[in-house]
């Protein structure tokens, strides 16, 4: 067990980019979970997968937002066209199976964008 | 909606003495599940403790334990014999009727040798 890990770690971008973040998973959890954390708050819910299959989203998934869990094992959160306001730490969680299981967080990537 | 409120954005505590983190919540779910995670500086988050709602009987896991008062909607957390180790964020969650969990601010904690 290796735990959730997040790749990169740190993303500095210029707005209007677009940014690609990375989370691999406990191998043997079906489910994963984004959220983002903007300073002194605390996370907020994004999106969530059962598999491959995305379940659920947020309204603050904007259509800027994309993301994908093409195999059922890593998962990729894209952002189109940055902007200031997207900066913040996303953070990746994972869990077995259950609704009621311990969600185990990775490190998280912050983005800062420029 | 649901909601989580930690009124506490700071709290601190000398070593080896207790401490109470506060958290209250609203939700209409019957059926909910409350946790306490950590967050220490530049590290993941990770869960101290967690409390089904249908249980009466307030969790324990060593030196945390929380105060369930289902009534009240209240759900605090305490930390005895507090060490360097425990300082963190602490964040206050509530999930219920979705996958998702709902984030208090969090309460930072400080441990004074």
């Amino acid at each position: 067990d290796t735990g959730v890990s997040q790749d990169p770690r740190h993303k500095i971008t210029k707005r209007g980019q677009n940014v690609t973040f990375r989370c691999d998973p406990i191998s043997e959890h079906n489910r994963l979970y984004w959220y983002r954390q903007t300073l002194g708050q605390g996370p907020e819910f994004l999106t969530y997968f059962q598999n491959e299959a995305q379940l659920e989203k947020s309204r603050l998934l904007s259509d800027r937002f994309s993301a994908e869990r093409p195999k059922g094992s890593f998962s990729t959160l894209e952002i189109q066209r940055t902007e200031q306001g997207d900066s913040a730490m996303y953070l990746c969680a994972s869990c077995v199976g259950g609704s009621t299981d311990t969600q185990y967080f990775g490190p998280g990537t912050r983005l800062t964008v420029l | 909606a649901q909601t989580v409120t930690q009124s506490q954005p700071e709290m601190s505590v000398q070593e080896a003495e207790t401490v109470t983190l506060s958290c209250t919540y609203d939700t209409s779910e019957s059926d909910y599940y409350l946790f306490w995670y950590k967050q220490p500086p530049s590290r993941q988050m990770i869960l101290v403790i967690r409390q089904e709602a249908y249980k009466q009987q307030n969790a324990t896991e060593n030196r945390f334990s929380v105060n369930f008062q289902k009534a009240a909607k209240s759900f605090s957390l305490k930390i005895s014999d507090s060490q360097l180790g425990d300082a963190a964020m602490y964040f206050c969650i509530l999930q219920g009727g979705s996958e998702k969990l709902v984030f208090g601010k969090g309460t930072k904690l400080t441990v004074n040798p």
